[in-house]
Formats: structure tokens, sequence, C-alpha cells
């Protein structure tokens, strides 16, 4: 079956740890995002990824990094230098049609 | 800032009622608009997707776009108590074919 793998499902984190979150795709989609959800809140985009080896800040990259080596692939690391990461984590992909198929989400939480 | 706008709700509505939930936005210049659901603890989920001005039906689900008042609506009909759940609306911004802005979401409970 098609669809978007992220692991884990859940996460803890000590201050001033690194740490990576997995996002895996064979729906054979060129684009991948992360988006970041907190608690009421709508979802924003932290990174997003339309090509292999091409990517682009989205509107709260600061503390993040990602990189696109393989097409189904679109890691996401949360670096120390991100000062509120507890969050739900979302991936997700699509066509370019802004029709969103997303992964089940990780839900990272510092210590 | 461009921004899309949502009653969080709680909407709640009797079971076999019919829910409206509403989302405005500011970007006059936006082609594509999308509602998701979720679930409490769980991922958004596509449901409707509208791009013209008017109403488009799937199932109980229908979408109502109006692009000169800059609203979308999400109607659901014959309410059932697993449509409970946090809707999404989402609207792809003018300058940006990439980047879908997410309002926070209206929270719906169908009550039995």
């Amino acid at each position: 079956d098609g669809g978007i793998t992220q692991s884990p499902k859940y996460l803890f984190r000590k201050e001033g740890q690194n740490v990576t979150l997995s996002c895996e795709q064979n729906l054979n989609h060129d684009a991948m995002y992360w988006y970041r959800q907190d608690p009421g809140q709508g979802l924003r985009l932290i990174y997003y990824s339309q090509i292999v080896n091409d990517f682009q800040k989205g509107d709260i990259a600061e503390g993040y990094s990602v990189s696109r080596e393989k097409k189904e692939s679109f890691p996401l690391t949360v670096t120390s230098a991100q000062k509120n990461p507890t969050a739900f984590y979302l991936c997700a992909s699509d066509l370019d049609t802004g029709e969103l198929f997303f992964g089940e989400g990780s839900r990272l939480t510092v210590l | 800032q461009k921004e899309v706008e949502q009653n969080s709700g709680p909407l709640s509505v009797p079971e076999g009622a019919i829910a409206s939930l509403n989302c405005t936005y500011s970007d006059r210049g936006s082609q594509s608009f999308f509602w998701y659901r979720q679930y409490s603890g769980k991922s958004p989920e596509l449901i409707m997707s509208i791009y013209s001005n008017g109403d488009k039906e799937d199932g109980r689900f229908t979408a109502q776009l109006n692009k000169a008042s800059q609203y979308v609506s999400l109607l659901i009909r014959d309410s059932q108590p697993s449509d409970s759940a946090t809707y999404l609306c989402a609207v792809n911004m003018m300058d940006s074919s990439y980047k879908l802005i997410f309002g926070s979401g209206t929270r719906l409970l169908v009550r039995p």
C-alpha cells in the first residue's frame, strides 16, 4: 500500500540534543513538506522540497534542517538551536497540487 | 501578513443536522482551497478541494467558494458522531504555488 511513514511516533529530547525525524513515502510524489503543529493551532510550514537535492525554507525554519538525497526520503533534524521544539511534527507529500497526504506524525517532547 | 481565519468552536450540532464550517482568507489572488479533517491526536486527511466559485459536492460534504467575498465554507449534511473532529481550512496563496496556509481549525462536536 502506498503511503507516508514517519518515525518515531514519540520522541523525547534532552536540552542541547539534536534529533532526527524520519519521513519516507512510496507515492512517487515529487514534493514533500514538514509542518509543525502546536496545541490548538494550525499547521506551520518548516521546510519543503519539490525535487531531489533541493529544498526551501518555510515560515519557521530556524532551528531545523533537512536533506533530500532521495525522492522517497525527507528527514528533518531538530537542532539544539530550536528553543521550543515540543510539538507534533507532520510530514506530507503531494504532486504540487496542495492535496497533501500526511504521515501519522511524530510527537516530540523536550525533557 | 497572509492569513486564513476560522472560528475555533466548538461547533456543536445534533446528529442528523447540517454542520456549517466557515473560513475567510486575506489573499484575494488565492486560487486553491482545501478542507482537511483531523481527529484528535491524528494527522490531517484531505476531504475536499475546490478551485472555482460555487459549490462542489462529494457525498455528505459540500464545499462552497466565494472569491469576491474571500470565504470558503464546508457543509456536512446528516452529521454523524464520527464527523466529530477538527476541520482545517487551507489556502494556496498567490505568491507561492507550493505553500499552503492553514487556519487554526474549527472543532466540530456531533451530539448523538
